[in-house]
């Protein structure tokens, strides 16, 4: 699966959209990104995947340029229950499922 | 919405000793779950594939005599700590894909404290 870099950490203001970039720039055809987040202490909580076109649901946008090699994951109004560690995965969506965590981005979203 | 349980939430035992945790999925079967471990300030580390009816699958590193995997039915994988120590403390997370095979749902995590 590729690899993929995060910043380690960024800020939002609440009510603020928040932007979570990531690069996966040896992404192959076949592979999908996906986004997990994991509040503080808890288990990790699917947000979204897509694979080459634009997403959304009721959580999050996930917007994946032209060429593949880099994704954004927008929470439109972020509030503080969106403070959390933000993983960026990609992987091919008929492997054995097996996901493999990077460091992620801490999101802080400040009042 | 698909669930995955853990028991227990959190368990402290004695250097030496075994500790059994839980993964239960609650409302749908998993022929497949993975077992997760994560230390203070780092990322989660797949540790093994459980499967139902067979051998776990363990990732490079992982001891596979003392961390026992049991897959017994469709909705149950134990996760074993044989002999525990100190060193093993950490917070364990399982997590089961629901059938579909693009999302994964996790259980709410093990902190096992080894004194």
């Amino acid at each position: 699966d590729a690899k993929t870099t995060q910043p380690t950490s960024m800020d939002c203001a609440e009510g603020r959209a928040a932007n979570l970039p990531c690069n996966h720039s040896t992404i192959s055809g076949n592979e999908y990104v996906y986004w997990y987040r994991q509040i503080h202490s808890q288990g990790p909580q699917y947000i979204i995947h897509g694979l080459k076109n634009n997403e959304t649901n009721e959580m999050a946008s996930l917007i994946i340029t032209e060429d593949r090699k880099s994704s954004t994951l927008i929470l439109p109004h972020a509030t503080l229950r969106d403070t959390a560690v933000y993983y960026c995965i990609v992987r091919v969506s008929s492997n054995t499922g097996k996901l493999i965590f990077g460091q992620g981005t801490t999101l802080q979203v400040k009042p | 919405g698909a669930v995955v349980s853990q028991h227990p939430s959190w368990v402290i035992c004695k250097s030496g000793t075994s500790v059994k945790i839980e993964c239960r999925s609650l409302d749908f079967q998993a022929t497949t779950m993975f077992w997760y471990r994560q230390f203070p300030k780092q990322s989660l580390m797949l540790m093994a594939t459980s499967n139902e009816g067979s051998k776990a699958t363990y990732e490079q590193g992982v001891e596979k005599d003392k961390f026992l995997i049991n897959h017994a039915s469709l909705t149950l994988s134990t996760l074993t700590v044989t002999s525990a120590h100190p060193e093993d403390s950490s917070f364990y997370i399982c997590s089961a894909p629901p059938g579909t095979a693009y999302e994964q749902y996790f259980g709410p995590g093990t902190r096992l404290t080894v004194t």
